[in-house]
C-alpha cells in the first residue's frame, strides 16, 4: 500500500516569506498527486494536482508544487505566503489505475501559520 | 452545485448512543467517502462507495460502525454505541469516475461522546 510523508507538522512564518513544504510518497507505480488545503474550521479544498506532463503544477492562489520521479517527493511552494494562507496542507497521492485506485491516501499535514 | 452536504455539522452525545450522519454527494459522482479527522491520526478512510456498493471498509471498525448508501444521493454513516474516542471530524467526499479525478469533500460533521 502507498504512503505519504510531510516532513514538517508545523510549520510558522512571517508574511512576504517563502514556502515549502515536503512531501514524499512510497509507491513503486504510476500515481497521481494532490495537495489540498484547509482553513480553520472549514472543509478540504484541492490547491492543485498532478496527472502527468509537466512536473511542475501551478495551482489557486499562487501555490506550486513539483513533482520529482526520482525522489518520490511532491514538494509545494510559494514565493510569497500571506496572512490568509495560514491554514492546514495536505498531500495526497492515489495510484493512477489497478486495484485502490480510487482511494486516496493522505499524509498527516502541515499546519502552516503566517505571521502578520 | 450545492457541493457535498452533511448534517448535522456538530453533534454532541453521550457514550452508547446512536449517531447517524449524513451525505449528500455531487449529483453524478459515482464514488463517495467516508473519512475521520483526528489530532492523532490525521485523515483516515473509514469507506468508501462506487455506485452505492462497498468497495472498501477496511478503515471501519464493523462492531460499531455501519455505512449505508440507499440510492445515489444519499449515504449514512451510523455509530452505536457511540464512545468517547469516536469524537472527531467525519467528512464524506465524493468524485466522478476516473482515477485521476481529485475528491470534493463536504463541510464534516464534529462529532463529541461525552
Amino acid at each position: 500500500a502507498q504512503s505519504v510523508s510531510q516532513h514538517n507538522h508545523h510549520v510558522i512564518l512571517s508574511e512576504a516569506a517563502s514556502l515549502e513544504l515536503g512531501c514524499n510518497y512510497s509507491y513503486g507505480g504510476t500515481v497521481n498527486l494532490f495537495w489540498y488545503v484547509q482553513y480553520p474550521g472549514q472543509h478540504l479544498q484541492l490547491l492543485l494536482k498532478y496527472f502527468s506532463g509537466d512536473p511542475l503544477v501551478k495551482g489557486i492562489k499562487g501555490f506550486e508544487a513539483e513533482f520529482i520521479k526520482s525522489k518520490f517527493s511532491f514538494n509545494l511552494r510559494k514565493p510569497s505566503v500571506q496572512w490568509s494562507d495560514t491554514a492546514e496542507y495536505f498531500c495526497a497521492v492515489n495510484r493512477s489505475s489497478g486495484a485502490g485506485s480510487y482511494q486516496l491516501t493522505f499524509g498527516k499535514g502541515t499546519k502552516l501559520s503566517v505571521i502578520p | 452545485d450545492a457541493g457535498v452536504i452533511q448534517s448535522p455539522r456538530h453533534e454532541v452525545t453521550e457514550m452508547g448512543q446512536e449517531v447517524t450522519l449524513r451525505c449528500k454527494p455531487i449529483s453524478g459522482h459515482d464514488y463517495l467517502f467516508w473519512y475521520r479527522q483526528t489530532m492523532m491520526q490525521g485523515l483516515e478512510l473509514l469507506v468508501y462507495f462506487n455506485n452505492k456498493a462497498v468497495m472498501d471498509d477496511s478503515g471501519m471498525p464493523k462492531d460499531r460502525f455501519s455505512a449505508k448508501m440507499p440510492n445515489a444521493s444519499f449515504s449514512t454513516l451510523k455509530i452505536q454505541p457511540s464512545e468517547p474516542r469516536d469524537s472527531a471530524v467525519y467528512f464524506c467526499a465524493s468524485r466522478p469516475g476516473p482515477a485521476a479525478a481529485e475528491q470534493y469533500f463536504g463541510p464534516g460533521t464534529r462529532l463529541t461522546v461525552t
